[in-house]
């Protein structure tokens, strides 16, 4: 079975650091770029990037650039979402989900299109 | 602020059909596939339809979708107490380096 797996909810203070994951298995992990989706209370979901298991490639939307880091360890079949230092206004449920088709347009630019696994989401509170 | 646009909300009795809008411009709905997801209250998202049109395995007939210019649509017919959920489209911008883009979410209501 395809799935992906997110670790558990996290209650953390402001100004900490946090680092959540997402492991994948039933597929070859490297082949498919995962996305970070974030849902805030009572929002709408937010494409936040995309990492590519293959080479660690990583692209953020402009408004989570230098807020939040993706990486992997291909080892394990692991991506993670860190935070350096957290913020009140981080607290949401964050979703990793693989991209099941992408296509280059230009060296190193990608379109990405839909995400058809998705895991069960992380609950971060910060308070 | 999205760049693809949903009305807020639908509702429709039992049995009966709705259908969810998703307009963009030519960076997006206008050239590339459309998506749409599902999310039942409490769990996580749901992928409906894909590259417009295709429902993915285990997805009902009662769920289709289709692309004319600039817009999308998701209909559901026979509509049922369990369909009702936020639906969001979704797909890539051009004017965004390919970035992916959701709609804003309808909310459906089943009367």
């Amino acid at each position: 079975e395809v799935q992906l797996v997110q670790s558990g909810a996290e209650v953390k203070k402001p100004g900490e650091s946090l680092k959540i994951s997402c492991q994948g298995s039933g597929y070859s992990f490297t082949n498919s770029w995962i996305a970070w989706v974030r849902q805030m209370p009572g929002q709408g979901l937010e494409w936040m990037g995309a990492v590519y298991p293959g080479d660690s490639d990583a692209k953020y939307t402009p408004s989570f650039q230098r807020q939040v880091t993706f990486s992997v360890d291909k080892s394990i079949n692991t991506a993670y979402l860190r935070w350096s230092s957290l913020k009140a206004s981080d607290t949401a449920t964050y979703y990793c989900a693989r991209h099941r088709d992408f296509k280059a347009f230009m060296r190193g630019h990608y379109l990405f299109y839909d995400m058809d696994v998705w895991g069960r989401g992380t609950t971060v509170t910060v308070s | 602020q999205s760049v693809l646009t949903q009305p807020p909300s639908v509702s429709a009795a039992t049995g009966q059909r709705v259908t969810i809008t998703c307009s963009g411009n030519r960076f997006n709905v206008g050239n590339y596939y459309v998506s749409w997801y599902q999310r039942l209250p409490g769990e996580a998202p749901k992928l409906v339809i894909y590259e417009d049109d295709k429902r993915p395995s285990g997805i009902p007939d009662r769920f289709s979708g289709s692309r004319s210019g600039t817009s999308a649509t998701l209909d559901i017919t026979g509509l049922q107490s369990g369909d009702e959920a936020d639906y969001y489209c979704g797909t890539c911008d051009r004017s965004l380096d390919g970035r992916f883009v959701f709609g804003p979410g309808t909310k459906v209501t089943v009367l």
